[in-house]
């Protein structure tokens, strides 16, 4: 089956650093995404990790390892803005040239307090 | 450069109604995904398509279907509605074969269905 965890909530203090777990197991694998989704709004692309290893953009990096099924979502110097829903998705192989979907876990509500 | 548009914003329907939801993709993108995510959980896949045609499709009954135009736009038909189908529909677009960070699925604002 199809399976992605992630911890619901979260809570962390502005300036600080903060760590989103993410496991999954799925039947295929083409690629980890997080997005970042704001209450009633869409879900924004953060990051996308296919090899494993640390990939960094500013102050979000994620990490992937594929043995493990295991993936983080990092946030340096946090701000006020960043509270919000971190989703974790994986693309899955698809089929007949498909791009193959996003399975996303339920995600992460992180609140940053002053 | 318009990122993708949905429409409508919001809409309300009672049960066993039919609605149209629709979306047009970012520029230059020729696949589109539909996702419904239900409060306080992940999206979840709907289908996808490519060249009008639904090229995959996730866990949903027949009563969801959609279309995709030649000029890319798609849209998702939902009949006989539930009160379960109450939810943010998504619309995803994308272009490309499965492979790289070029193949990144942008999303819509979504489409809020309410179901009375």
């Amino acid at each position: 089956g199809q399976n992605i965890d992630q911890p619901t909530e979260m809570t962390a203090t502005e300036g600080a650093i903060v760590q989103i777990n993410c496991t999954y197991q799925t039947s295929g694998f083409n690629g980890l995404f997080w997005y970042q989704q704001h209450a009633g709004e869409a879900p924004t692309f953060l990051s996308y990790n296919v090899l494993d290893g640390l990939e960094e953009k500013g102050r979000f990096s994620s990490f992937l390892s594929r043995s493990k099924g295991y993936s983080y979502l990092l946030l340096k110097e946090l701000q006020m803005k960043d509270s919000a829903s971190y989703l974790c998705a994986v693309r899955d192989s698809g089929y007949g040239g498909s791009q193959g979907n996003l399975i996303f876990g339920k995600g992460t509500k992180l609140s940053v307090k002053p | 450069d318009a990122g993708v548009t949905q429409s409508p914003t919001h809409l309300i329907k009672t049960r066993g109604q039919q609605v149209t939801l629709r979306c047009s993709p970012k520029s230059g993108h020729d696949t589109v995904s539909w996702y419904q995510q239900a409060l306080g959980q992940g999206p979840q896949f709907i289908f996808q398509y490519y060249e009008e045609e639904e090229r995959q499709r996730g866990n949903f009954p027949d009563r969801f279907s959609g279309h995709q135009f030649p000029n890319y736009s798609s849209e998702l038909n939902v009949n006989a509605l539930l009160l379960g189908d109450s939810a943010l529909y998504l619309c995803a677009s994308s272009t490309g074969l499965a492979g790289s960070e070029w193949d990144t699925q942008y999303f819509g604002p979504g489409t809020r269905l309410t179901v009375l």
